[in-house]
């Protein structure tokens, strides 16, 4: 596609339940990432994916979170027993060298 | 310990003045750096970029940054800004051949009519 789609664009969930954020990056791209960005705050960065290697989970803040990425495209970040902590805009970003990313508009998750 | 500094969280300035946001990176090299802006309610978008070669890069919106080895800075700069400068702005630097992008805290602009 034109840019880096993420969906869906707003979820409201209860405390407890698990999530699904999905992103759809540029095609070709092949290095994908998320962050995460809380109300007043930076980036804190979550997940990368480069090609079929494996993905680097460093930024990942507790085992409720996960993240793949299928046939090197599409990603969904999960997030499981939601906490009110979680709530936050989750962005997506991909690029094809890895330098100077191009960025999704986000997932608004607010956790009630 | 890598890190990318913002020193300002919120920078208020008036339409037409110009505009300094500070950016500081502590890594043990030469790290590709950028500055993205964000928009409330909207995604990031690349301003510009530096990988190499002249260190005063040119980006959009009539932005520009200088790269200062000596000082490890990437200051972006605006000689008049716009009322619709107003956003988020974003400090970021990868390393090479790392492909992991780290982020600064990020400076808010507040433009005065």
């Amino acid at each position: 596609g034109a840019g880096v789609s993420q969906s869906p664009s707003n979820k409201v969930t209860e405390k407890g339940k698990d999530v699904e954020l999905r992103c759809d990056p540029i095609s070709g791209h092949t290095a994908l990432y998320w962050y995460r960005q809380s109300l007043g705050q930076g980036l804190e960065f979550l997940i990368y994916f480069q090609g079929n290697s494996a993905p680097d989970k460093s930024g990942l803040p507790s085992d409720r979170f996960s993240a793949e990425r299928t046939g090197g495209s599409v990603s969904t970040l999960t997030i499981q027993r939601t906490q009110q902590e979680d709530s936050a805009v989750y962005l997506c970003a991909s690029s094809w060298t890895g330098y100077g990313y191009t960025f999704g508009s986000g997932t608004r998750l607010t956790v009630v | 310990a890598q890190s990318v500094t913002q020193p300002d969280i919120h920078i208020t300035v008036s339409e037409g003045a110009s505009l300094e946001l500070r950016c500081n990176y502590s890594y043990g090299a030469t790290p590709y750096l950028f500055w993205y802006v964000q928009s409330p309610g909207q995604g990031l978008q690349l301003l510009l970029k530096y990988f190499s070669g002249d260190t005063l890069v040119q980006g959009i919106k009539g932005f520009e940054a200088e790269f200062k080895r000596s000082q490890s800075s990437f200051n972006l700069r605006k000689p008049s800004v716009h009322w619709s400068d107003a956003a988020e702005y974003f400090c970021a630097v990868v390393m090479y051949n790392n492909n992991d992008m780290r982020f600064g805290a990020g400076t808010r602009l507040t433009v005065k009519p």
